[in-house]
């Protein structure tokens, strides 16, 4: 079983559509889940952050997080064709005795907003 | 004020050659982590460099290996260079590692 989980797409919506991410995680000592969007041939950029069940909303962007499912999603409202790219999730896992964490993250899922 | 500056932005490389690539992080922070992300995949975590140290190494070989400097900056080497390396390499970096990392704009090595 994959570490982090998500359907690699491509999800197509039209514009002004909600689009629904998905992603599971397979280690229950993870707390900090992202989500980043990344565009063809450009590095990945924060979009959204979790830490506590329950959900999140920035703009257009609400992310919702069930640790006891193991579950992240994001939904984004009112979708545009700008926010056609690719959609990676990432969560935390702590490295060992050190006071610090790496990211483990999903292979992405590719969306496409049609007008 | 300056995000993560990764250079150089492309490269192209032969089989069997070494490799060098630079990462300043952003102001005020003070962890520098690698990644490897081959085409169609997500990045895979290669190392963290805290303090000059190297925290934690992932599922990488020897070949892969790096440096921080006492300003922070660092340095990813790869030496015998294969095909599979061809990927885009990324460096983030955040404060102490925690609570969000930035990402630079990455590298691109071409290994042919």
């Amino acid at each position: 079983q994959k570490e982090v989980e998500q359907n690699s797409g491509p999800l197509s919506v039209p514009e002004g559509a909600i689009a629904s991410l998905n992603c599971t995680y397979s280690d229950r000592v993870s707390q900090s889940f992202f989500w980043y969007r990344q565009y063809s041939g450009k590095s990945p950029e924060l979009i959204m952050s979790i830490y506590s069940n329950g959900d999140k909303e920035d703009g257009r962007f609400t992310a919702q997080l069930n640790k006891a499912s193991q579950y992240v999603s994001l939904l984004i409202r009112d979708s545009q064709p700008s926010d056609s790219a690719t959609y990676l999730c990432a969560v935390n896992m702590p490295l060992g005795s050190y006071n610090t964490d790496k990211l483990i993250f999903g292979t992405g899922t590719r969306l496409q907003v049609f007008p | 004020d300056a995000g993560v500056t990764q250079s150089p932005t492309h490269l192209i490389k032969t089989r069997g050659q070494q490799v060098t690539l630079r990462c300043s992080p952003k102001s005020g922070h003070d962890t520098v982590s690698w990644y490897q992300q081959a085409l169609g995949q997500g990045p895979q975590f290669i190392f963290q460099y805290y303090e000059e140290e190297e925290r934690q190494r992932g599922n990488f070989p020897d070949r892969f290996s790096g440096h921080q400097f006492p300003n922070y900056s660092s340095e990813l080497n790869v030496n015998a260079l294969l095909l599979g390396d061809s990927a885009l390499y990324l460096c983030a970096s955040s404060f102490s590692g925690y609570y969000g990392y930035t990402f630079g704009s990455g590298t691109r090595l071409t290994v042919v």
